[in-house]
């Protein structure tokens, strides 16, 4: 089955600082997201990226958030200045085409203290 | 923006019991409804999905319903075993929302041997 990797599999980060999560997609799926969830919540969604540009963000996506395809390969989400309320786990997810199956990466735990 | 709503929240079963798991959600323009499958501590996986151009799909011991008219889904699981044991969530996207997948709260299914 395809896999999506996401790199670190978890990290601990002072409030204020920046970090990047880092996403190794399948390939030839040209649809990429971000999801985060909170500790016993619900999938929330972030951003939805195709043909190298953001296609849909969310509330939660504001100026802290971004994302990019830096080498056309992986898919990173960073966060400018981490927030206590960051703490969540982030999930990649990656699909080949419009309404078809959301592959998710294993997620990154982010805890932000 | 899309509102999905899931019911019940928790769900404890005696094994080889059906289980069902309801859905509903807000906007008409959703055409694409998938449910997945979260293990604790792990991502979520697909277990089947349905289109808004059928009204009932079936895999095996799962099947989905569609009602667009009423705007609700439902999960049935048919002789249910332990390893059935997760959360399941419920999600809708459509096609001009970059195919955010918009999540239920999630309903903790306990198979019960």
């Amino acid at each position: 089955e395809p896999e999506v990797t996401q790199t670190p599999s978890h990290q601990v980060t002072q409030m204020g600082q920046e970090v990047i999560l880092r996403c190794v997609p399948i390939s030839n799926h040209l649809y990429f997201y971000w999801y985060r969830q909170i500790l016993g919540q619900k999938v929330e969604f972030l951003v939805s990226f195709y043909n190298n540009e953001i296609s849909e963000k969310s509330e939660i996506f504001d100026d802290q958030f971004s994302v990019e395809r830096p080498d056309g390969s992986n898919f990173t989400l960073k966060i400018r200045s981490t927030k206590l309320e960051d703490s969540a786990m982030y999930f990649c997810a990656n699909s080949w085409g419009s309404n078809t199956e959301a592959f998710f990466g294993q997620g990154t735990r982010l805890t932000v203290v | 923006g899309e509102n999905v709503e899931q019911h019940p929240s928790t769900l404890s079963v005696q094994e080889g019991d059906s289980a069902v798991i309801k859905c509903t959600y807000s906007d008409s323009a959703s055409n694409y409804f998938p449910w997945y499958k979260q293990e604790l501590g792990k991502r979520p996986q697909l277990i089947i999905d349905i289109r808004s151009n059928v009204g009932e799909k079936k895999d095996q011991r799962i099947a989905v319903t569609l009602n667009k008219t009423a705007k609700h889904f439902s999960l049935h699981i048919t002789e249910t075993q332990p390893e059935d044991s997760a959360v399941y969530f419920c999600a809708a996207s459509k096609s001009n929302s970059g195919y955010a997948l918009n999540f239920g709260k999630g309903t903790s299914l306990l198979v019960t041997p």
